[in-house]
């Protein structure tokens, strides 16, 4: 059973500081990693994507995969109110995703 | 428009009732796929087409009948669920090129279904 694991949280942290998502997944044939964004009652909505190892940086969002350890992370750096929600891995090839997890940041 | 746009957003039914999801995407892709949404479990992928045809089944039961007409259509044609099938059922759209299925997803705003 290929899964993709995400600590459901709640996670939460002040204004400003560094929220820290982690998920991990099981099939080595995974080939693409997405970090989406679902607030309440919306549809998730794409925030990063990432391919190959290492880390990518778009904003205050840095994406980082490491494929030997089946790990792929979002750091949300001076996070906002607004950046409260619940956040999804999702681990292609089938496009599997995690249960999520949500963040809630306090002013 | 522009994107995926789901209808309808909110859909109450019987059990007995007959009913179908529709989707459509305006942003050329050539996959589509459903996921279902229940409280507190991940996202289920349930079906993907690609160039309209059927790629993946996601062992879903038979009373949810898929259908894609061309590759901007999808359809979810649903009867004689459960009261467990009450859930949010997503629409979803990329650009995908068999072998290679890189192509993040593009969501639809999501078809609130209860069945009574």
């Amino acid at each position: 059973q290929k899964e993709v694991e995400q600590n459901s949280g709640p996670l939460s942290v002040p204004e400003g500081a560094i929220a820290s998502l982690n998920c991990t997944y099981s099939d080595r044939g995974s080939q693409s990693f997405f970090w989406y964004r679902q607030y309440s009652g919306k549809s998730p909505e794409l925030i990063m994507s990432i391919y190959s190892n290492g880390d990518k940086e778009d904003g205050r969002f840095t994406a980082q995969l490491n494929k030997a350890s089946q790990y792929v992370s979002l750091l949300i750096r001076d996070s906002q109110p607004s950046d409260s929600a619940t956040y999804l891995c999702a681990v292609r090839v089938d496009m599997r995703f995690g249960a999520g997890t949500r963040l809630t940041v306090k002013p | 428009e522009t994107g995926v746009t789901q209808t309808p957003r909110h859909l109450v039914m019987g059990m007995t009732n007959k009913k179908s999801l529709k989707c459509e995407q305006h942003l050329g892709h050539n996959a589509m796929y459903w996921y279902k949404q229940s409280a507190k479990k991940p996202l289920e992928l349930m079906f993907v087409y690609n160039f309209k045809e059927q790629t993946e089944n996601n062992s879903v039961p038979s009373r949810f009948s898929p259908e894609c007409p061309n590759s901007s259509h999808l359809f979810l044609h649903l009867h004689t669920l459960q009261p467990e099938d009450s859930a949010l059922y997503l629409c979803a759209s990329s650009q995908d090129r068999p072998p290679s299925f890189t192509g993040e997803l593009f969501f639809g705003e999501g078809s609130r279904l209860t069945v009574l």
